[in-house]
């Protein structure tokens, strides 16, 4: 099975600030590879998919990219409200795995 | 509007059964295939199940295999999840979400991300 590793597993930016995380599978996904976000206590919303595309109604600061096993998550300027766990998700065979997430907080 | 919502969770003991149901509203049921997933007290999120539109193709993850059956009727708009021999490390919000795309599943994969997500259900397996 193909692992998704995420990292770092927590970070604290300041308000403004250009924030990363990177998701890294264990094999090749081509571009099938999808970010949701999850705020305290809610339902996780997708964001990304197809590694760079963004979702209808999600904010321009978020962006996307990557292929084969690499892939990135972009904050270009960090806000209070983007507070939450980032997963990725890769979805090119029946098993759709999950990364293990990343906690952004402010600093 | 597309909605999911699910119910049925509640507090079983190990061993035990329980049935989850997600139902349907706002989007062609029957062209989307359906999925459950999971996510314990403070963890991150684990794929459970997934099937396509007509029932055709199923999945499972490892961890529940042999366990768990999920099925849907496409005429009642609604999907569910028979869990059997629950164990604690069951516990868990478990939310049904359809998939990005209408019919993403053939024989040997699905090609969906998961959009959107319902509410989640609590299943607590506890003696």
């Amino acid at each position: 099975d193909i692992q998704m590793t995420q990292s770092p597993s927590s970070l604290s930016a300041s308000v403004g600030d250009r924030v990363t995380i990177t998701c890294r599978a264990s094999q090749g996904i081509s571009n099938y590879l999808a970010w949701y976000q999850q705020k305290p206590g809610k339902v996780p919303k997708l964001l990304i998919y197809a590694a760079s595309t963004l979702q209808s109604g999600v904010p321009s600061r978020f962006s996307g990219s990557g292929s084969g096993t690499d892939f990135t998550l972009t904050i270009s300027s960090l806000q209070p409200e983007d507070v939450a766990t980032y997963y990725c998700q890769k979805y090119n065979s029946a098993l759709r795995t999950f990364g293990q997430g990343t906690k952004v907080e402010i600093k | 509007e597309v909605q999911l919502v699910e119910s049925g969770g509640g507090l079983v003991k190990p061993g035990g059964s329980l049935r989850l149901s997600c139902a349907a509203s706002g989007f062609t049921f029957s062209s989307y295939s359906m999925n459950w997933v999971r996510q314990a007290p403070g963890k991150g999120l684990e794929w459970v199940s997934s099937i396509s539109s007509s029932s055709s193709y199923i999945y499972y993850a490892d961890s529940v295999k042999g366990r768990f059956t999920i099925s849907r009727d496409n005429a009642k708009n609604s999907l569910y999840l028979q869990m059997n021999s629950l164990r604690a490390e069951d516990t868990a919000v478990y939310y049904c979400a359809r998939d990005g795309m209408a019919d993403r599943c053939s024989s040997t994969s699905c090609y969906g991300w998961f959009d959107p997500w319902g509410q989640g259900t609590l299943v607590t397996v506890s003696s």
